[in-house]
């Protein structure tokens, strides 16, 4: 069965980076597309960006360009998000997701599995 | 970027009766995606391509609309249907969320 471990909560200083992991099993890692999103109680769920698990190319929403960075180890089937430049309003849960995509004249892209979720702290 | 509505915020529903939950898009969008979380657990992809039940959803629930109006459906409310629901657009980047309806057992 499809899984998506993802390593344990993180508490991080201001200014500080941390990098998460995201070890897919069950499934050909390089078929799929790895996700991240953010879940905290006031903004609720926001999509970070997604990972080619194939080709490392990666695609940002815009507001969390400059904070995550997204990269893989095909050897291992891992997905990694590292956030820099850490505040407060890092503080969240994160979860990998793995998305579903394809166009067939209609855009069709959703997150069929997802991770346990990594609660991150950022506090001094 | 697409804002998703989702109306109401929280809830409450005795067992046997009817539920909606409503998305509103600020533009259109061809399919909506609905998820649902438990407490202190990943959400969960529940309906997909609007209509389509994910593998596991009992047959209570159903999900329809077009356009910029959507809709999540549970013909007779269970207690293990209390959860927060959450809908996602596919279609425009960046994918966006509503901010989730909670739904409790009276």
């Amino acid at each position: 069965q499809v899984q998506l471990q993802q390593s344990g909560a993180e508490l991080a200083k201001p200014g500080s980076s941390v990098k998460i992991s995201c070890k897919a099993s069950g499934y050909t890692f390089t078929s799929y597309y790895i996700s991240w999103i953010k879940q905290t109680t006031g903004q609720g769920l926001e999509y970070i960006g997604y990972i080619n698990t194939g080709s490392g190319g990666t695609n940002y929403n815009e507001k969390f360009k400059g904070k995550a960075t997204l990269t893989v180890d095909k050897s291992s089937s891992t997905a990694f998000m590292q956030l820099s430049s850490l505040t407060p309003d890092d503080s969240a849960v994160y979860y990998c997701a793995r998305r579903s995509y394809y166009y067939d004249g209609y855009y069709h892209d959703w997150f069929a599995y997802w991770g346990q979720g990594t609660l991150v702290t950022v506090s001094s | 970027e697409i804002v998703l509505t989702q109306s109401p915020t929280t809830m409450a529903a005795s067992p046997g009766e009817k539920v909606t939950i409503t998305c509103r898009a600020s533009s259109s969008v061809s399919y909506m995606y609905w998820y649902q979380q438990m407490s202190d657990a990943s959400p969960k992809l529940w309906i997909y391509d609007t209509s389509k039940l994910a593998s596991g959803v009992p047959d209570r629930f159903s999900g329809s609309g077009s356009g910029t109006s959507y809709s999540l459906t549970i013909n007779t409310m269970e207690a293990e249907d209390a959860a927060t629901y959450y809908c996602q657009q596919c279609c425009s980047t960046p994918l966006t969320f509503g901010s989730g309806t909670k739904l409790e057992i009276k």
